[in-house]
């Protein structure tokens, strides 16, 4: 099973800061990682795919960047709404595996 | 716009099956995506479950495989989950989700709200 570590487990900012969270992975998963964005008691949002290809929507400040085995989601300038917990995820073919980190929570400085 | 809607019992028993089912919304079950099963035991990460495609093919965690079948219903545009001989560590807030398996897409996107299940006797 591939493993994703996340890191840091607990990023403080400040709106307007950049924030720049990482996921790696225990083996290469191509540039197959995805980030998803959870705010307290809702479902996770698809944010980036293919480590780098924002979803429908998403705004331009949010950037994935990586390949192999390190990702990076970049937040340009935090706005108050993107205070959150974000989770990468993975799926791997052969054989058949999907995993998700366990999480960087995002919180007001 | 997508959506997808899960519902069943909130409490069941230790050693019971734990059933479920998720109802989508503004598409077709019968469309090019696997849909999925995902859960978040309370303070943990996430655990992709299993996903179906609308011919009946599946896929499972390995860790949950001996316990789980996942269902699908194409007249009432819907899938199902049972997982059998639960335990407290079954405890946790289940999703369905659309996509994770398969060509058309390796994200899960989107996903229903939510329903915790708890197992207590």
């Amino acid at each position: 099973e591939i493993v994703l570590t996340q890191s840091p487990a607990t990023l403080s900012l400040s709106p307007g800061e950049r924030a720049t969270l990482s996921c790696r992975a225990s083996q290469s998963v191509s540039r197959y990682l995805a980030w998803y964005q959870q705010k307290p008691g809702q479902a996770p949002r698809l944010l980036i795919y293919d480590a780098s290809n924002r979803a429908t929507g998403i705004p331009a400040r949010f950037s994935g960047s990586g390949s192999g085995t390190d990702f990076t989601l970049t937040i340009s300038s935090l706005e108050p709404e993107d205070f959150a917990v974000y989770l990468c995820q993975q799926r791997n073919d052969w054989p058949l595996s999907i995993t998700f980190g366990q999480g960087t929570r995002l919180e007001i400085k | 716009q997508v959506q997808l809607q899960e519902s069943g019992p909130g409490l069941v028993k230790p050693s019971e099956t734990l059933s479920l089912t998720c109802t989508v919304s503004s598409d077709s079950i019968f469309s090019d995506y696997y849909w999925g099963w995902i859960r978040q035991p309370p303070g943990k990460g996430l655990e992709w479950i299993g996903s179906i495609y609308h011919s009946g093919i599946t896929y499972y965690n390995p860790s949950l495989k001996s316990r789980v079948t996942i269902s699908v219903d194409t007249v009432k545009n819907q899938f199902s989950l049972r997982l059998s001989s639960v335990t407290a560590a079954d405890t946790a807030l289940y999703y369905c989700a659309r996509g994770g398996v398969g060509s058309a897409s390796r994200w899960f996107d989107p996903w229903g709200q939510g329903t915790l299940v708890t197992v207590s006797s």
